[in-house]
């Protein structure tokens, strides 16, 4: 059982180019989230999904979008990347989003914009 | 407005020397607490989580938290540190109407001298 995998795993990029970063769990949790990881600011949460065909703004969503066709994908695009969203970005993922259950975390894709 | 405060921002401490890690948080009721910790280079685990009952919780890799209404804390506490310890702890609270969504504490790095 793999858990959560994200791709790639680190990304150089050009700024104002288009970006998805990938996700995919396999414990068919209903939830998932997309957080992104800064140094002395821990992790904000950027989108996250309470189920399949839902989606909802977190923290700092602004810049990024993102869709659950399904229970299993969650990927989270960057239209025109800015060299601000050079950062670690986690996906996570939990059984459901209603009983604060614990949250399963990606391994984390390194993306910088330049 | 800031949820969670870890107020040390990295802490160093011996091998063998016991360990406190702090973290406040401001919500009026009672947020389900969580402590997750993030090795090098990898995403972040479940230590140890608070939603109800004995205020006293044990985790793996021999953690403990002990939750403090009157002081709005959740400190994670181990008595022996190990090299191994060595990491980034962070406090993460959920609450109210979000319980899925977590709002994390900026982090504290623990460094273990032999």
């Amino acid at each position: 059982i793999a858990g959560i995998t994200q791709a790639p795993t680190s990304q150089i990029l050009a700024a104002g180019r288009r970006m998805t970063l990938r996700c995919t769990q396999d414990m068919r949790h209903n939830a998932m989230y997309w957080y992104r990881q800064d140094l002395g600011l821990g992790l904000r949460l950027i989108h996250y999904s309470n189920t399949a065909g839902t989606t909802g703004k977190g923290e700092v969503p602004d810049g990024y979008s993102v869709s659950r066709a399904n229970t299993d994908d969650f990927p989270l695009t960057l239209a025109s990347a800015v060299p601000s969203q050079t950062s670690v970005y986690f996906c996570a993922s939990s059984e459901d989003s209603l009983r604060g259950n614990e949250q399963f975390f990606g391994p984390g894709t390194r993306l910088t914009v330049l | 407005a800031q949820s969670v405060t870890q107020p040390d921002i990295h802490i160093t401490v011996s091998e063998g020397a016991s360990l406190e890690l702090r973290c406040n948080y401001s919500y009026g009721a009672t947020p389900y607490l969580f402590w997750y910790v993030q090795s090098p280079g990898q995403g972040l685990q479940l230590l140890l989580k608070y939603f109800s009952g004995d205020t006293l919780v044990q985790g793996i890799k021999g953690f403990e938290a002990e939750f403090k209404r009157s002081q709005s804390s959740f400190n994670l506490r181990k008595p022996s540190v190990h090299w191994s310890d060595a990491a980034e702890y962070f406090c993460a609270v959920a609450r109210g109407s979000t319980l899925g969504r977590l709002y994390f504490g900026r982090g504290t790095q623990l460094t273990v001298w032999p």
